[in-house]
C-alpha cells in the first residue's frame, strides 16, 4: 500500500540553528498537508500544498513540494524554543497517510 | 481550540475490561476518523467514518470498534483491554472524505493497569 516515509524521527538542535525534515512517498500525492504536534497536545493543521514544486513560507517555517509530488520537505530558520515538538506530514489521494514524525527537541 | 470534543479526558481501567470514548466533530464536518498514539510514537490510524458509514480502515483490532452515529458524533469501543492498549486516543474530523484537512480533538488518555 502507499507509504509516506518521513525522517528523521528525532533531531536534536541548539536554539538557534535550523530545523529540517523530509518526506517521502512511492507515488505521486494530490496534495501533502502538514501538522505540528506539542508536547502533551494535539496535531495542529499547519499548511497544505498541492502544486508541482509549491513552496509556501510561514514566518521562519518554508515548506516545499516536489516537482514529481512525491517528496516533501519543512525547513525552519533559527528555531526557538516555541518550535519544540513533533512535525508530521501527511499525503495521500484517496486518504491521509501520515509520515511517521519527526520530533524537533531544543538542547539545553 | 479546533471545535473537536472528545470524552472523557482520562480514562483509567483494568485488564480485561472494555471502555467507550466519544467524539463530537466539529459542526459541518461529516469525517470522523480515530487514531491511537501511543507513547513517543507516530499516529496509528485505526478508522474513519464519513455520514455514519464506516470509509476507511487501519490497523485496527478486532477487539475494537467503532460507529458514527445520526447526529455524527462518533464513539470508539475498545474491549476486552491489555496493557498494550493504553496510549492516547485521538478523535479529528473532516468535511469530506479523501484528504481534507483534519481538526484533531484533545484526546483521551487511556491506562490500562
Amino acid at each position: 500500500g502507499q507509504q509516506v516515509m518521513q525522517i528523521p524521527q528525532y533531531q536534536h538542535v541548539q536554539e538557534g540553528e535550523d530545523f529540517t525534515t523530509y518526506c517521502n512517498s512511492s507515488t505521486t500525492l494530490s496534495n501533502i498537508q502538514w501538522y505540528k504536534q506539542r508536547p502533551g497536545g494535539h496535531p495542529v493543521f499547519l499548511i497544505q500544498l498541492v502544486k508541482s514544486g509549491e513552496v509556501k513560507k510561514q514566518k521562519r517555517l518554508t515548506f516545499q513540494f516536489g516537482e514529481a509530488k512525491k517528496n516533501s520537505s519543512l525547513h525552519i530558520t533559527a528555531t526557538q524554543t516555541t518550535d519544540v515538538g513533533t512535525y508530521f506530514c501527511a499525503g495521500g489521494n484517496y486518504q491521509l497517510i501520515w509520515g511517521a514524525g519527526t520530533k524537533l527537541i531544543i538542547k539545553p | 481550540d479546533s471545535g473537536v470534543t472528545q470524552t472523557p479526558k482520562h480514562l483509567i481501567t483494568a485488564t480485561g475490561q472494555r471502555v467507550t470514548l466519544r467524539c463530537s466533530p466539529r459542526s459541518g464536518d461529516l469525517s470522523v476518523y480515530w487514531y491511537q498514539q501511543s507513547l513517543d510514537q507516530g499516529l496509528q490510524f485505526l478508522i474513519q467514518y464519513y455520514n455514519g458509514e464506516e470509509r476507511a480502515k487501519g490497523n485496527i483490532l478486532e477487539r475494537f470498534s467503532a460507529q458514527q452515529f445520526p447526529d455524527l458524533h462518533s464513539e470508539l469501543n475498545l474491549s476486552s483491554l491489555e496493557l498494550g492498549d493504553s496510549a492516547l486516543y485521538f478523535c479529528a474530523s473532516s468535511v469530506g472524505l479523501r484528504t481534507d484537512t483534519q481538526y484533531f480533538g484533545p484526546g483521551t488518555r487511556l491506562t490500562v493497569l
